[in-house]
């Protein structure tokens, strides 16, 4: 079993829909949880972080947290044609200070 | 702030020389990063430094990879013999102890060994 697992994609959604991304993790002890954007050829971005259980937004986005079932969600409302990217999952193990990452969720915005 | 910085962003080389990669972190970030990421295996943490100390080299992948951080805001990461298995793009990245721990990462180099 992987440590963060993320499914694949292509996940294609049209423009203006909210795209629903997610990711699960083995650790139970992981204490902080991390979502960054990847663009063909560059390097990921943070979009944001959750370290407690439930939702957190900022703007378009918003992270959800449920550690008791070990998944973490991100929800992308009104979503643009610039919003197509690899959706990276990260997760922080308790007493560790380095990531460990999914594999990405390839996500498509139709126009 | 500039960012993380890395250089070469490109590097074209034939199997069996030697190849070194480099960073210069966020000013004032205390840890570093360097990762490497492929199609099949995804982006996989080599090493981290604190204060430029190595704390976790796991994942180097052999002896022939070796990395170095003799300064705050300077650090290598060298493979020696390099191998065509080896091409990949690393990325260096960087935080800080008080900065929510985010991890910023450089432009990466991208590398080909033929």
């Amino acid at each position: 079993q992987k440590e963060v697992e993320q499914n694949s994609g292509p996940l294609s959604v049209p423009e203006g829909a909210i795209a629903s991304l997610n990711c699960t993790y083995s650790d139970r002890g992981s204490q902080s949880f991390f979502w960054y954007r990847q663009y063909s050829g560059k390097s990921p971005e943070l979009i944001m972080f959750i370290y407690s259980n439930g939702d957190k937004e900022d703007g378009r986005f918003t992270a959800q947290l449920n550690k008791a079932s070990q998944y973490v969600s991100l929800l992308i409302r009104d979503s643009q044609p610039s919003d197509s990217a690899t959706y990276l999952c990260a997760v922080r193990g308790a007493g560790r200070r380095a990531l460990t990452f999914g594999s990405g969720t390839r996500l498509q915005v139709q126009p | 702030d500039a960012g993380v910085i890395q250089s070469p962003r490109h590097e074209v080389t034939e199997m069996g020389q030697e190849v070194t990669l480099r960073c210069k972190p966020i000013s004032g970030h205390d840890y570093l990063f360097w990762y490497r990421q492929t199609m099949m295996r995804g982006l996989e943490l080599l090493i981290y430094f604190n204060n430029n100390v190595p704390i976790d080299d796991s994942g180097m992948p052999e002896d022939r990879f070796s990395a170095k951080m003799p300064n705050a805001s300077f650090s290598t990461l060298k493979i020696q013999p390099s191998e065509p298995r080896d091409s990949a793009v690393y990325f260096c990245a960087s935080s800080s102890r008080t900065g929510q721990e985010t991890q910023y990462f450089g432009p990466g180099t991208r590398l080909l060994v033929l």
